[in-house]
């Protein structure tokens, strides 16, 4: 079956920094998604990897080793605003993206 | 103004009832999905569709049917209204023309059945 497995929730302190860890068993890969989600809210396009190694985006970064199935969102210096969920999201052999629980991300002052 | 929009927003229906949802986007995309999210799991995808003459069954697809009326617009029926169909609801949009392929949300529809 098909699998994407991140930690239910984490919290951090506002300023810091903060690793978010997915790890994916798919039938076949096309690329991998991050995604943020405010409670009540639409999800909204973090980052997309397809090739290993990091891509960086301002505060954000995202990592992929497919050889691991493993990827990670880097968020550095954390502000309130980042209290939200984050949802990985792979891209099957079908073109079709298997979501993961998502991550709660708690940001203490 | 939203590029993807949903309505209702909010919907308590009755078990048995039909219901449905509708999408509209202004964003010129042919890629249409409709997904359902529930506590503690990922989003689950319903239907998709390609082209207005493209309709594909998801991950979810039994008790649900949809109709693309036109490129900009892909509505969700709920035949028989069930409490396990309770959910937050969300249509979805991509370009196929886009080499990431990221796709745009709606704001969502909040669906209770009693």
């Amino acid at each position: 079956g098909q699998n994407i497995d991140q930690p239910t929730e984490m919290t951090a302190t506002e300023g810091a920094i903060v690793q978010i860890n997915c790890t994916y068993q798919t039938s076949g890969f096309n690329g991998l998604f991050w995604y943020q989600q405010h409670a009540g809210e639409a999800p909204t396009f973090l980052s997309y990897n397809v090739l290993d190694g990091l891509e960086e985006k301002g505060r954000f970064s995202s990592f992929l080793s497919r050889s691991k199935g493993y990827s990670y969102l880097l968020l550095k210096e954390l502000q309130m605003k980042d209290s939200a969920s984050y949802l990985c999201a792979v891209r099957d052999s079908n073109y079709q993206l298997i979501w993961g629980a998502g991550t709660k991300l708690i940001i203490k002052p | 103004d939203a590029d993807v929009t949903q309505t209702p927003r909010n919907r308590i229906t009755k078990t048995g009832k039909r219901i449905m949802l509708e999408c509209s986007q202004t964003k010129g995309h042919d890629r249409m999905y409709w997904y359902r999210q529930d506590p503690g799991l990922g989003l689950r995808l319903i239907y998709y569709s390609f082209d207005v003459k493209d309709i594909n069954k998801g991950e979810i697809s039994d008790g649900y049917s949809v109709s693309r009326q036109a490129q900009a617009k892909f509505s969700l029926s709920l035949e028989s209204a069930i409490p396990n169909q309770t959910a937050l609801y969300f249509c979805a949009t991509s370009d196929l023309g886009q080499d990431s392929g990221e796709q745009f949300f709606g704001p969502g529809t909040r669906l209770t059945v009693l």
